[in-house]
């Protein structure tokens, strides 16, 4: 079994503090991936990795960075958090067929 | 534009009662579709994969359709439980291997 495991369920920071969330997996993906979910907007693709230290933008990648220092590791930084980066952030890897594997989510709140 | 759109946007049945949940799409050119399940506070889990040549497929009570010609979906939970309270997610592949995820339905089973 697929396992995609991100460092913390909830999270809260202040506005300005820099952030850091954490995605592990276990089945040598190559591809990983970095979503922040929102009702009515459905997933959106902040940034994604097809191999360590290569990382691509994805739709919304203002005010985020990645850093894919390993290849079972894929960080997501927010520099300097602010109010509307409050969100569920998934983390997701790419396997066979192209299917991707999710984390459990953080769901992240900036206050 | 690519585009993913779910209906109903909630919905709400009683434990034993079937359903069925519609995506259309107007993504192009077109890989695959996949339906997830999303749990509160969890990751989307795959359901089902459709390609191009397939109509029916089915996963336990869960069974996709796909009209490749009209570009829809719909996915219909037969005898439906409690514990299939959750969102579900519509996600078109496209041939260049871009997603395009749909705002999901969000079902709620009552006893």
């Amino acid at each position: 079994d697929v396992k995609v495991t991100q460092s913390s369920r909830y999270l809260v920071k202040r506005t300005g503090e820099k952030v850091f969330l954490e995605c592990v997996q276990d089945m040598d993906h190559e591809n990983m991936f970095w979503y922040r979910q929102d009702p009515g907007l459905g997933l959106r693709l902040i940034y994604f990795s097809y191999d360590v230290k290569m990382k691509e933008k994805g739709d919304i990648p203002e005010g985020y960075s990645v850093s894919r220092e390993k290849k079972e590791r894929f960080s997501l930084i927010l520099e300097s958090a602010s109010t509307n980066q409050t969100s569920m952030y998934l983390c997701a890897t790419k396997g066979q067929i192209y299917e991707q594997y999710f984390g459990p989510g953080t769901r992240l709140t900036v206050t | 534009k690519n585009q993913v759109e779910q209906s109903p946007q909630s919905l709400i049945i009683l434990e034993g009662k079937n359903c069925t949940l519609q995506c259309n799409y107007t993504v192009s050119p077109f890989s695959n579709l996949r339906w997830y399940k999303q749990d509160t506070g969890r990751g989307p889990v795959s359901l089902t994969i459709m390609t191009f040549s397939e109509n029916t497929k089915s996963n336990g009570r869960y069974t996709a359709t796909l009209d490749a010609d009209t570009k829809q979906s719909s996915l219909h939970i037969t005898a439906s439980q409690l514990s299939d309270s959750a969102s579900y997610i519509c996600v078109v592949r496209t041939g260049a291997n871009n997603l395009f995820f749909g705002t999901g339905t969000r079902l709620t089973v009552i006893p």
